[in-house]
């Protein structure tokens, strides 16, 4: 079965410095892992994903995301944040090996990051 | 508006009734995902097709609950018998690879 933890409900940053929220994931084969972003009263949007290759994948807005798989994480990274960067962001993932049709992500609780002015 | 569109926004009903709600996808994705989000927690998934085959469904989803995709476009999520836990959002997305998925805005679904 696959997983994720998004270890910190909160993360409050000052507008301007760098951000990092925390995502670490279990699954059996190889993931596909995925950031999205949730504003209120707003569906799901897509910011960025690994597939294979380049651990630094870089996405929407200014963010990134840097992949080790040693440490099996996936943390979401920005280096200066904007008050419009704050939402609700979720880490996904997807077990490459599922396969059968099974395509669904399975999602972390998600973690409120907050930009102060 | 080219993203995934769903409807109605909001629906309040009583315990025991039913309810259904649609999902219309990017039109050219051939995937379609139902997932269901809870105050506080990541979306859940519930149904996978492809095209107009159910190829997935999770343990979530109970015999209330059915889903069709006619002719592989739009979708369908009906619940029958509707109980208060099933208050939540209901999410459906649309993909044209197995890759990302993109979502719609949601059904608030409120079971007094």
């Amino acid at each position: 079965a696959q997983s994720v933890a998004q270890p910190e409900d909160q993360v409050n940053v000052a507008e301007g410095n760098p951000l990092t929220v925390k995502c670490t994931y279990s699954v059996s084969g190889n993931p596909y892992l995925f950031w999205y972003v949730q504003y209120p009263n707003r569906g799901l949007q897509f910011l960025l994903k690994y597939i294979t290759g380049d651990n630094l994948v870089k996405g929407s807005y200014g963010f990134e995301a840097e992949f080790n798989k040693s440490q099996t994480s996936f943390h979401l990274k920005k280096p200066s944040a904007l008050v419009s960067d704050s939402a609700l962001y979720f880490c996904a993932v997807r077990d490459y090996l599922s396969g059968g049709g099974a395509d669904g992500l399975t999602f972390g609780k998600g973690t409120h990051l907050i930009i102060q002015p | 508006d080219t993203g995934v569109s769903q409807n109605p926004r909001h629906k309040i009903t009583k315990r025991g009734q039913n309810v259904t709600f649609r999902c219309d996808p990017i039109s050219e994705h051939n995937r379609l995902y139902w997932y269901r989000q809870t105050l506080g927690q990541g979306p859940e998934f519930l149904t996978y097709f492809q095209n107009e085959a159910q190829l997935e469904k999770s343990r979530l989803l109970s015999d209330r609950f059915s889903a069709e995709r006619p002719k592989g476009s739009f979708s369908t999520l009906e619940i029958q018998r509707t109980e208060q836990g099933d208050s939540a959002m209901y999410l459906c997305a649309s993909s044209g690879t197995v890759y990302e998925q993109y979502f719609g805005p949601g059904t608030r679904l409120t079971v007094t």
